[in-house]
């Protein structure tokens, strides 16, 4: 695609629910990475595919957050039993080959709001 | 504790002067660093990268990196309403890491 999307823009849910937010990289691209961004708080690294393995998950704040990626394609983000301090605004980003220096290319995020 | 901190603002700078965003990270072994910039509501986009000392320029975007001092800032020069936005400071964690630190981020507002 043109760009990465993320669906859906926005999330409203109750607390317990679980959700689910989709990632859709650039065409070609083997890294994605998920980062959480909260009010008045900078981005907050979660975690990080190579393809379809995640060599880094140090990110994932508890074993309630879950993610995995199919095909070197499309990941998928799942927050079980979602709490109010789940509420953010989750960013997924891709990159050509995940080296060092890469340039990331975000998406328009999903909105997430736990009631 | 690996940290970026940076001036949270506003910063606000008529139009036409030279915007000056500063950064300064807690990690001495991190390596590349990266400033994004964020329009309210938006995703972030990368404007600068910078690895070794000294500065970067780019358009009207100069980049500066002091590794001694563990500080990077960003110059905007002929700064326009249109560069109002988030400004985030990324620091890479070190060799072999994929890991970007990202600041909180400045908010600049250029008046015109």
């Amino acid at each position: 695609g043109a760009g990465v999307s993320q669906s859906p823009s926005n999330k409203v849910t109750e607390k317990g629910k679980d959700v689910e937010l989709r990632c859709d990289p650039i065409s070609g691209h083997t890294a994605l990475y998920w980062y959480r961004q909260s009010l008045g708080q900078g981005l907050e690294f979660l975690i990080y595919f190579q393809g379809n393995s995640a060599p880094d998950k140090s990110g994932l704040p508890s074993d309630r957050f879950s993610a995995e990626r199919t095909g070197g394609s499309v990941s998928t983000l799942t927050i079980q039993r979602t709490q109010q301090e789940d509420s953010a605004v989750y960013l997924c980003a891709s990159s050509r080959q995940g080296t060092t220096n890469e340039k990331l290319f975000f998406g328009s995020g999903t909105q997430l709001s736990v009631l | 504790q690996k940290e970026v901190e940076q001036n949270s603002g506003p910063l606000s700078v008529p139009e036409g002067a030279i915007a000056s965003l500063n950064c300064t990270y807690s990690d001495r072994v991190s390596q590349s660093f990266f400033w994004y910039r964020q329009y309210s509501g938006k995703s972030p986009e990368l404007i600068m990268s910078i690895y070794s000392n000294g500065d970067k320029e780019d358009g009207r975007f100069t980049a500066q990196l002091n590794k001694a001092s563990q500080y990077v800032s960003l110059l905007i020069r002929d700064s326009q309403p249109s560069d109002s936005a988030t400004y985030l400071c990324a620091v890479n964690r070190g060799a072999g890491s994929y890991q970007l630190t990202f600041g909180k981020g400045t908010k600049l507002s250029v008046i015109p």
